[in-house]
């Protein structure tokens, strides 16, 4: 079945540890997303990226970095992290082309002590 | 700057009732995309409608439907015979091409609540 997926869909942490926060799609989208969002709050970018090797910052700055080795995977890393960094992390893929629905994971909501 | 403005951060009605979420946008973009996403709670976010700005017709699925003010930039989303099931957090989204890149600007969000 097709569908996105994120891991860890929880994680609480200690001040100053490096995160991968895992995200795949089996849907052969080309663009993916990641967006913050605080409880109850809107949806901000962070990054996105257009395919393979491509990714770009998105509206709201953010310490973390990502990378798209592969079509399907579209990892978010923080090298170290920060209480700050307490958020809801969601990604999302859309087929390339004409504007599409974009597909959103399950998010994973990190807690850093 | 893209914005998205929902101002009414919760609404609460019966079941069965019909309910209307506001949404107002700003943009110069003449092409764009409009759309209504819901986020269940704990649950992931899904695409409730979308509309074309190009398109005069205001979008319709199912018990939901839009009413699209272009020229007052205004995109309000009504629920009919609304569900224990609509309980969700709803968000208001505009989409265009931004020097190239295809980008969601979200808006705050209204609770919503379906009470039995």
């Amino acid at each position: 079945e097709a569908d996105i997926y994120q891991t860890p869909r929880y994680l609480v942490i200690g001040t100053g540890k490096k995160i991968t926060l895992e995200c795949s799609q089996t849907m052969g989208h080309d663009k993916m997303y990641w967006y913050q969002q605080d409880p109850g709050m809107e949806l901000h970018l962070i990054h996105y990226s257009y395919g393979v090797n491509s990714t770009e910052k998105g509206d709201l700055s953010s310490e973390s970095t990502v990378s798209r080795i592969r079509t399907e995977h579209f990892p978010l890393t923080l090298e170290s992290a920060r209480p700050s960094h307490t958020s809801q992390y969601l990604c999302a893929s859309m087929r390339a082309g004409e504007v599409n629905e974009q597909f959103f994971g399950p998010g994973t909501r990190l807690t850093v002590l | 700057a893209q914005t998205v403005t929902q101002s009414q951060p919760e609404m609460s009605v019966q079941e069965a009732e019909t309910v209307t979420l506001s949404c107002t946008y700003d943009t110069s973009e003449s092409n764009y995309y409009l759309f209504w996403y819901k986020q269940p709670p704990s649950r992931q976010m899904i695409l409730v409608i979308r509309q074309e700005a190009y398109k005069q017709q205001n979008a319709t699925e199912n018990r939901f439907s839009v009413n699209f003010q272009k020229a007052a930039k205004s995109f309000s989303l009504k629920i009919s015979d609304s569900q224990l099931g609509d309980t969700a957090m709803y968000f208001c989204a505009f989409m265009a091409y931004f020097q190239g890149a295809q980008k969601l600007v979200f808006g705050q969000g209204t609770r919503l609540t379906i009470n039995p």
